[in-house]
């Protein structure tokens, strides 16, 4: 069964923490790994896509990595800022299905 | 990137009536478009792969019959909730891809529609 897992399910840090974000799937044969954002009754932002010959991927404060032998991804996120609260989403691309995990919630306090 | 718009973002209707809500691609053609659901507190779920001039494919577990799937052109997918109850009441989004980003997979979504069945 393909299954998708986010440690840890919440995060509150102080501004300006570097924080790491965990993704791990049971079955390695992805096609791309997809990071999300999604505000309280909002629709999804796509943050960050990594196929799956890549290693990391990076936009701005946010590092993604990807290690698909171990089936494990992380989101890196330097300098963090109250904006940045959020619901963190990792979903891996199987064929034409994508696969969620449940997310972690994050709280950056001012 | 690309935009996918879905309307309404919001709905509240009695029990027993349907619901439709819909699924714009504006600046692509999307052959396939997805439909999730996710309830408070929890992920998204997939409900069904939408193919344009074609029957959807529905996930394990979700009922064909109650959530009607129309894909008439390349750029609206349609889902119907029919009789709806308050169980169903749920954020529903749909994603699609755009076939010219290449081989990416790279799927983008819609805003969201929550419906509340009273």
């Amino acid at each position: 069964k393909q299954e998708v897992t986010q440690i840890p399910a919440a995060l509150s840090v102080p501004e300006g923490e570097n924080l790491v974000l965990n993704c791990s799937f049971t079955d390695s044969a992805i096609y791309n790994l997809q990071w999300f954002r999604q505000d309280p009754g909002k629709g999804l932002t796509s943050l960050l896509l990594i196929q799956s010959s890549q290693r990391e991927q990076t936009s701005g404060r946010l590092n993604a990595s990807l290690d698909k032998s171990s089936g494990r991804s992380t989101l890196y996120i330097a300098a963090s800022q109250p904006g940045d609260s959020a619901t963190y989403l990792c979903a891996v691309l199987y064929g034409n299905k994508l696969v969620f995990g449940a997310g972690t919630i994050l709280r950056v306090k001012s | 990137g690309a935009v996918v718009s879905q309307h309404p973002s919001w709905v509240i209707c009695k029990s027993g009536t349907s619901v439709k809500i819909e699924c714009r691609s504006l600046d692509f053609q999307a052959t396939t478009m997805f439909w999730y659901r996710q309830f408070p507190k929890q992920s998204l779920m997939l409900m069904a792969t939408s193919n344009e001039g074609s029957k959807a494919t529905y996930e394990q577990g979700v009922e064909k019959d109650k959530f009607l799937i129309n894909h008439a052109s390349l750029t609206l997918s349609t889902l119907t909730v029919t009789s709806a109850h308050p169980e169903d009441s749920s954020f529903y989004i749909c994603s699609a891809r755009d076939p010219s980003q290449g081989g990416t997979g790279e799927l983008f979504f819609g805003e969201g529609s929550r419906l509340t069945v009273l």
